[in-house]
């Protein structure tokens, strides 16, 4: 009963840094996404992607990468980490779009 | 581009008291409309969405909302509300044939009770 796990919960990084946030999903949904969230901001789309191999870019999509090499999972990557990605980053997926979206828990990342 | 208006940042409401949370929406094509809630440090929980039919719907922990395409709103609502309501909670919304760009988000009311 795992639906959509993200590692890890918490990070700090250094301006500069890179690192990988983890996204896998036991639901066999083809779409997948990636938000985050700011105070007041509500959730903002940073990538998707609508199967294995099929990935697109959201409304904030700078600074960030992605890849989708299988149905469950879907890493969203950081390069040169800047205090302005300081954030939560949600991953969520679903069966069809468009869909009720389940969520993760969350990644709170934290750049210095 | 699509959007979604919730006006209200905070609301204080006390315990046992009625509930309505405001959600307005643009786009002139059929709406899929959902209501999400966040509870601190969690993700986000889905608490009823509307596809079509009646248009108002059920949904958990006794809360309810009414699609009026009149109004372009999707307001919910909730008899009386309990300290374990509050929380963060989110109108979101998607439209058939939009793409497969998930789901458009308001930017969250947030939900205070008092004792």
């Amino acid at each position: 009963n795992a639906g959509v796990t993200q590692t890890p919960k918490f990070r700090i990084l250094k301006i500069g840094q890179s690192m990988t946030l983890q996204c896998t999903q036991d639901m066999n949904h083809n779409y997948m996404y990636w938000y985050r969230q700011d105070p007041g901001m509500g959730l903002k789309l940073i990538y998707y992607s609508v199967g294995a191999g099929i990935t697109d870019k959201g409304e904030v999509p700078n600074g960030y990468n992605v890849s989708r090499s299988t149905t469950e999972d879907f890493p969203l990557r950081l390069e040169l980490a800047a205090p302005s990605q300081t954030s939560v980053y949600f991953c969520a997926s679903t069966v069809s779009a468009p869909g009720e979206l389940f969520f993760g828990e969350g990644s709170r990342l934290t750049v210095l | 581009a699509q959007s979604v208006t919730q006006p209200d940042i905070h609301i204080t409401v006390s315990e046992g008291a009625s509930l309505e949370l405001r959600c307005n929406y643009s786009y002139g094509a059929t709406p899929y409309l959902f209501w999400y809630v966040q509870s601190p440090g969690q993700g986000l929980q889905l608490l009823l969405k509307y596809f079509s039919g009646d248009t108002l719907v059920q949904g958990i922990k006794g809360f309810e909302a009414e699609f009026k395409r009149s109004q372009s709103s999707f307001n919910l609502r909730k008899p009386s509300v309990h300290w374990s309501d509050a929380a963060e909670y989110f109108c979101a919304v998607g439209f058939s044939g939009g793409g497969a760009d998930g789901l458009t988000f308001g930017k969250g009311t947030h939900l205070i009770i008092q004792p």
